[in-house]
């Protein structure tokens, strides 16, 4: 069946540019995350939505980072004016439940890279 | 301050023996614990996970072990395969909390020899 896919897989960006990076959930997942994987690390927590409503933010670095999820389906990651510590991996996650500590369906990634 | 740890950033086992990977936690909110596993290039997939009312939870080959007073989980996977070769990370949660987003470790790589 189909999972999480994350599009690109690979951006290279120069430093000052705006990036965007979408996520399609599972069908019918009601919560979604986004997640920032630096090398070597686990993913660390960016953003959390309930169907269209962003209930959780806190862990965005800067206000360069924006997530949206207008319709409750996709989801952008938008980061401006990208600077080198952005370069990460980024993953998008969603969830069937409306918690955020159940078990969560994870795409492959978006690696980021800025030169 | 990581509020979870795994403190061996790798392992190596031989085929069959036992894996155990272990995870340590700061915050004592945390009541609700998983495991992801993950290979190059694709996203974690999720392996078990323990609550907090449990002290161990298996399935299959994977058997999670939680002390909550020592603040301490391991997973014990017996026996190991080469198909076990990945990266393991523990995650912590406190469900019980408005705070209940997933805490990942560092994680830990795992290579298990033929």
């Amino acid at each position: 069946g189909a999972g999480v896919s994350q599009s690109p897989r690979y951006k290279v960006a120069k430093r000052g540019q705006d990036v965007a990076l979408r996520c399609d959930p599972i069908s019918g997942h009601v919560s979604l995350f986004w997640y920032q994987q630096a090398l070597g690390q686990g993913p660390e927590f960016l953003t959390y939505f309930q169907n269209e409503a962003q209930l959780d933010k806190s862990g965005l670095p800067s206000d360069r980072f924006f997530a949206e999820r207008p319709e409750g389906s996709v989801s952008t990651l938008k980061i401006q004016r990208t600077q080198q510590e952005d370069s990460a991996v980024y993953l998008c996650a969603s969830s069937p439940m409306r918690t955020a500590y159940n078990e969560q369906f994870f795409g492959p990634g978006t690696r980021l890279t800025v030169l | 301050d990581q509020q979870v740890k795994q403190n061996s950033p790798s392992l190596s086992v031989q085929e069959g023996r036992i894996s155990i990977l272990n995870c340590d936690y700061t915050n004592s909110m945390f009541d609700y614990f998983l495991w992801y596993k993950k290979y190059p290039a694709e996203g974690p997939t999720f392996l078990i996970s323990i609550s907090s009312i449990k002290d161990k939870n298996e399935d299959g080959r994977f058997t999670v072990f939680l002390n909550k007073s020592a603040k301490h989980l391991s997973l014990h996977i017996v026996p190991s395969q080469p198909g076990d070769s990945a990266v393991y990370f523990c995650a912590a949660s406190a469900m019980k909390t408005s705070y209940d987003k997933v805490i990942f470790g560092p994680g830990t790589s795992l290579s298990v020899i033929p």
